[in-house]
């Protein structure tokens, strides 16, 4: 299995700023996903990071809103830019293991 | 892509009671994963289910991918049990979650 840490694990933020979120696994890891969980809704993919390579991004979402860095096998961050109240939800790091995908505890973000 | 329908979409349980969750899909597959969404937030893998059955404990899972569906049971419902349970598919693909089934256990 994989355990699965994200800083910070809360925020309330002004619209019009960025959120950096961390992910940090305890293992190696080709492929780390990113979710968003929009209050009371399902999982929605925003992108795909692989190590040394730009991350894949799903319909609807674009780097220059999404971010996302992965320099090595165990880490990556999602920055939320220029923050609207549309925004606010539980933002997931996501990691592939065997064939079993596991989640982190989530990023709960508030934009006022 | 592929559609993911999970039904009900929610369900109030006394504890003790079994109950049956269901999942359709529209396309085939070859990954099947249900997860367990506790009130707090935290998503649990229940089972990786492309085909086949597997039981954990009170949990059991069944998916038959000719025809396009899977159920998971869940007997002897305790409070601990509370929370969404999700599906979600994939083909060499990232998985695609269905919206879920809210499970309400009371004592």
């Amino acid at each position: 299995s994989a355990v699965i840490s994200q800083k910070p694990s809360r925020d309330i933020c002004q619209r019009g700023t960025s959120l950096t979120i961390q992910c940090q696994v305890d293992s190696q890891v080709t492929m780390m996903f990113w979710y968003r969980q929009q209050p009371g809704q399902s999982l929605t993919l925003i992108a795909t990071a692989n190590q040394g390579s730009e991350a894949t991004y799903e319909s609807g979402f674009v780097i220059d809103k999404f971010p996302i860095s992965r320099p090595n096998l165990t880490f990556s961050t999602l920055t939320v830019s220029n923050m609207s109240p549309e925004d606010s939800s539980i933002y997931l790091c996501s990691v592939e293991l065997g064939k079993t995908q596991y989640f982190g505890p989530g990023t709960r973000l508030l934009v006022l | 892509g592929i559609q993911v329908e999970q039904s009900p979409p929610d369900l109030i349980l006394q504890e003790g009671a079994n109950s049956t969750l269901r999942c359709n899909f529209s396309d085939s597959v070859n990954n099947l994963q249900w997860f367990h969404q506790n009130p707090w937030g935290q998503l649990i893998n229940l089972f990786y289910i492309p085909s086949g059955t597997k039981q954990n404990g009170r949990l059991s899972a069944t998916t038959v991918a000719t025809e396009r569906y899977s159920l998971l049971y869940i007997s002897s419902s305790q409070t601990t049990d509370s929370g969404v349970y999700f599906c979600a598919v994939g083909t060499n693909t990232p998985l695609v979650f269905g919206k879920g089934t809210r499970l309400s256990v009371i004592a």
